[in-house]
């Protein structure tokens, strides 16, 4: 089946810092990737949802200026957290999808602890 | 605006009992997909569904596009089978997953 990858898989950062989260298709061209977040003991929240060469879409109560989603080509896709402060600890999961109809594909999820 | 209700929350069985976890939605769907999560975190895919019933190895997902509804079925179940079951349905003409609460699944020797 697809694999899609996420790097790092865990980070531990300073408050103030920011930091770049990569989700990857391996094997198949991804042209919509989704991000979530995940809080401990809660569902998977849709946070944007990026098509490549273009703009992200952000969910309601996302900020946009916070959290920067780059989809520069079909298979990767950035999302930078922006000045890290320990609210943004969390379980972050992108997920693939190579066109209309077609199922998601998981990362496996990066877990951002913020100090 | 579509809701995704999962049953039960929690679930504990022995080793070999089959088991059933349901998914009700309250709106049109083009897809309803099962997904498992490990204590880990990681999220794999295990069905998706527009109609009927799909059968990977021990596991069995069905869905009633009337009433609404879809059920995952694990037969023969194992501890390695322990982790957080979820649904998501993509409502039609969406592209977002809805996600239902999660089933926590876990399964004694």
């Amino acid at each position: 089946g697809a694999v899609v990858s996420q790097h790092p898989s865990w980070v531990i950062c300073k408050s103030g810092t920011s930091v770049k989260i990569e989700c990857r298709s391996l094997d198949f061209q991804a042209t919509t990737m989704f991000w979530y977040r995940q809080f401990p003991k809660q569902s998977l929240m849709l946070m944007a949802t990026s098509n490549e060469g273009s703009k992200a879409t952000y969910e309601q109560g996302v900020e946009k200026d916070k959290f920067l989603i780059n989809h520069a080509s079909l298979t990767l896709s950035t999302l930078t957290v922006t000045s890290a402060h320990p609210e943004d600890s969390s379980f972050y999961i992108c997920s693939a999808s190579g066109g209309r109809g077609d199922t998601q594909y998981f990362g496996p999820g990066t877990r951002l602890t913020v100090l | 605006k579509n809701e995704v209700e999962q049953s039960p929350q929690n679930l504990t069985a022995q080793e070999g009992e089959f088991i059933t976890i349901n998914c009700s939605y309250s709106v049109g769907i083009s897809a309803l997909h099962w997904l498992q999560q490990h204590p880990g975190g990681g999220i794999v895919s295990l069905f998706m569904l527009s109609s009927g019933k799909k059968k990977h190895g021990r596991l069995i997902a069905t869905i009633n596009i009337q009433e609404k509804h879809s059920s995952l079925h694990i037969t023969a179940s194992h501890p390695r089978d322990s982790a957080v079951y979820i649904c998501a349905a993509v409502a039609v003409g969406a592209r977002q997953l809805t996600f239902g609460s999660g089933t926590q699944l876990t399964v004694l020797p």
